[in-house]
């Protein structure tokens, strides 16, 4: 099976602009999770998806949204950047409630 | 809330055996996972572990008591390659999953 896969890997956008972020998770997997991942705080948890529905959020303010669509595939908007959006944005697919498979990422530089 | 406590780095000599703690606090807990990050890569899935006991993977072995919210993660024959940072996360009510901040490890010839 392929595994989960990120579009763009690299990102650079500069403050106020916008970005949408897309994962596509391992095949039958309809549970897809966002993170974020900087050096000072680890990884954070955005959001999980579960048959298009958003079933958990972390503590991230409403410029972080997110959505699944009915091929279970995901997509990450973050709006009117900071500086302090900089960060690794992780995707992870599980079949159930156990195993997360991560996907390479996607690095966003905001200047 | 959850709140996931491991030390932040850990040295170790090629050949050997090191212990990784986590210990944590929680709502809720369904299980707790052991992620290896390297540098620059994404998280891979070591264990998971529900029930109290060691469970062993060749190499690598995790140990958890829920009672005490606890859990190590214990490497053998330490390889340069087992550099990397070790992630704790534990799930908690509605598979929410929280993680640690990771140990750093590096092994040393």
């Amino acid at each position: 099976k392929a595994g989960v896969t990120q579009t763009p890997r690299y990102l650079i956008k500069t403050r106020g602009q916008q970005v949408t972020l897309s994962c596509s998770p391992i095949s039958g997997h309809r549970s897809v999770s966002w993170y974020q991942q900087t050096p000072g705080q680890g990884l954070q948890f955005l959001f999980e998806y579960f048959s298009e529905t958003q079933r958990n959020k972390g503590n991230f303010p409403g410029r972080f949204s997110g959505r699944q669509f009915s091929n279970s595939r995901s997509e990450m908007n973050v709006s009117t950047l900071e500086l302090g959006d900089s960060a690794l944005y992780l995707c992870a697919s599980s079949f159930r409630t156990d195993t997360q498979y991560f996907g390479p990422g996607t690095r966003l530089t905001v200047l | 809330g959850q709140n996931i406590d491991q030390p932040t780095e850990m040295t170790a000599t090629e050949g050997a055996i090191v212990q990784i703690n986590c210990t944590y606090q929680t709502s809720g807990f369904n299980g707790l996972f052991w992620y290896q990050q390297h540098a620059g890569e994404a998280p891979t899935f070591l264990s998971y572990n529900v029930l109290d006991g060691l469970e062993e993977k060749g190499r690598f072995s995790s140990f958890l008591s829920r009672s005490k919210g606890y859990s190590y993660l214990l490497l053998k024959e330490l390889q340069m390659k087992d550099s990397a940072s070790y992630l704790c996360a534990v799930t908690g009510g509605y598979q929410k999953v929280t993680f640690g901040t990771g140990t750093k490890l590096q092994v040393i010839p």
